[in-house]
């Protein structure tokens, strides 16, 4: 069974760093591209940013871009977001996600975690 | 980036009815398209991808159709389970974007 555990969400103030993490368990994590994706109290999703199974390749929404870093350690089994300069319009769940087939990036978000929630807030 | 309006953003239906939510794109992608179900409290589900695959373990009432601008979600007898809000996805091109959502409830 897929399993994704985020991690790391706490209260920070503006301008302040985070590093969340997932952990990631029940497939072979090295063969998929991985994803953040969050959601604000009571609002809609957004993608945030993705890296491929290799971590050769990384994108990010025009929100996060110049901020956000996303990362993995494959022998870990894990996905990271570091975040500085943190807003408050960052404030939201986090969700890691899977994507859909192994060794190719599709884009759509097969398995999610439950989410870690980040409040940026003074 | 892709704009796209998903509607109706409330949808008030029974038990038993056959529902249909739209998506429209700003521009063609093909079938790059997938739905999902959020359930209040959880982690959003995939229903379907490239547009008209069926995720596995999906119940077969879920069902997708469309390409290029114009896209379907359909649910063919609502079941008590499925009152909840459903968002569309684009992955044609990056930002990969949602629709606003569109909240199935019971009338």
């Amino acid at each position: 069974e897929v399993q994704l555990v985020e991690s790391g969400g706490v209260v920070v103030q503006p301008g302040g760093s985070l590093r969340l993490s997932c952990a990631a368990s029940g497939f072979t994590f090295d063969d998929y591209t991985m994803h953040w994706v969050r959601q604000a109290p009571g609002k809609g999703l957004e993608w945030v940013s993705l890296i491929s199974w290799d971590g050769g390749s990384t994108y990010y929404a025009d929100s996060v871009k110049g901020r956000f870093t996303i990362s993995r350690d494959n022998s870990k089994n894990s996905l990271y977001l570091q975040m500085n300069s943190l807003r408050t319009e960052d404030t939201a769940l986090y969700y890691c996600a899977k994507d859909g087939p192994p060794g190719v990036t599709q884009g759509y978000f097969q398995h999610w975690g439950q989410g870690t929630l980040v409040t940026v807030s003074s | 980036a892709i704009w796209m309006t998903q509607s109706p953003s409330l949808l008030s239906a029974s038990t038993g009815d056959r529902v249909t939510i739209s998506c429209r794109m700003s521009q063609g992608i093909s079938s790059y398209l997938a739905w999902y179900q959020q359930k209040p409290g959880k982690a959003p589900e995939l229903l379907i991808y490239a547009a008209s695959t069926l995720q596995s373990g999906v119940p077969s009432r879920f069902s997708g159709s469309g390409s290029g601008t114009d896209f379907t979600l359909t649910i063919s007898c609502l079941q008590s389970e499925d009152f909840a809000t459903y968002y569309c996805q684009q992955y044609y091109s990056f930002p990969y974007t949602f629709g606003q959502g569109t909240k199935l409830e019971i009338k």
